[in-house]
């Protein structure tokens, strides 16, 4: 397996630009999860799904964010309009339930 | 609400000492708790987990933790450090009510050769 793999891998862009952030989690985990890390607040949940559905957005910081996932083997969370102080480490991970989750490699996210 | 604290922001520790990371947590219920590893610029790695039984977990790369219910701690330790353990390490626990995982702030490791 792959494991889960995220894209693109750094991003930069201009404050204001919609940023779309990809995720392909490992086939047969039924939860995937959005972290965002950053040196100042740590690793933060913003999100999580289970079997495509989202259970928990409290996480997200404001309407500019949205997440979704239209089949079991693809999500996007998206940022519009980004702003400089969106700029960080994006994670995606997945599991198979209440158990370890796998990361992926994450998303660097500069806004200029 | 489920917590996880890990006090250390840093734990220095020499090549062939023993290592200790801690970490407490505050859960209703029987915790799930697991132990992850961050290298640079990489994702978090699962190390090992304690979900029941056994009160000492053997995990990845020779890491162990024990689980003790009466002080609500979970330290990660490993008997002889190496320089390659150089790492963030995470401690979370598992909301068992919906699945959400809460993560410490993590704590950094220096093993100095």
């Amino acid at each position: 397996d792959a494991g889960v793999i995220q894209s693109p891998r750094h991003e930069v862009t201009e404050m204001g630009q919609e940023v779309t952030l990809r995720c392909k989690p490992i086939s047969g985990h039924d939860y995937l999860f959005w972290y965002r890390q950053t040196m100042m607040r740590g690793l933060e949940l913003l999100i999580y799904f289970n079997n495509n559905v989202p259970i928990d957005d409290s996480g997200m910081p404001e309407d500019r964010f949205s997440a979704k996932m239209p089949n079991a083997s693809f999500s996007t969370l998206k940022i519009q309009p980004s702003e400089p102080r969106d700029s960080a480490v994006y994670f995606c991970a997945s599991s198979p339930g209440a158990q370890e989750q796998f990361f992926g490699p994450g998303t660097r996210l500069t806004v200029l | 609400a489920q917590s996880v604290a890990q006090p250390e922001d840093q734990v220095n520790v020499a090549e062939g000492n023993p290592l200790t990371v801690k970490c407490t947590y505050s859960v209703s219920g029987n915790p799930y708790l697991f132990w992850y590893v961050q290298y640079p610029n990489r994702g978090l790695q699962f190390l090992l987990k304690y979900i029941t039984g056994d009160n000492l977990v053997k995990g990845s790369y020779g890491f162990e933790a024990e689980f003790n219910k009466s002080q609500t701690s979970f330290h990660l330790k490993k008997p002889s450090a190496l320089v390659s353990d150089s790492a963030l390490y995470f401690c979370a626990v598992v909301d068992t009510g919906g699945f959400k995982t809460i993560f410490g702030a993590g704590t950094r490791l220096f093993v100095k050769a």
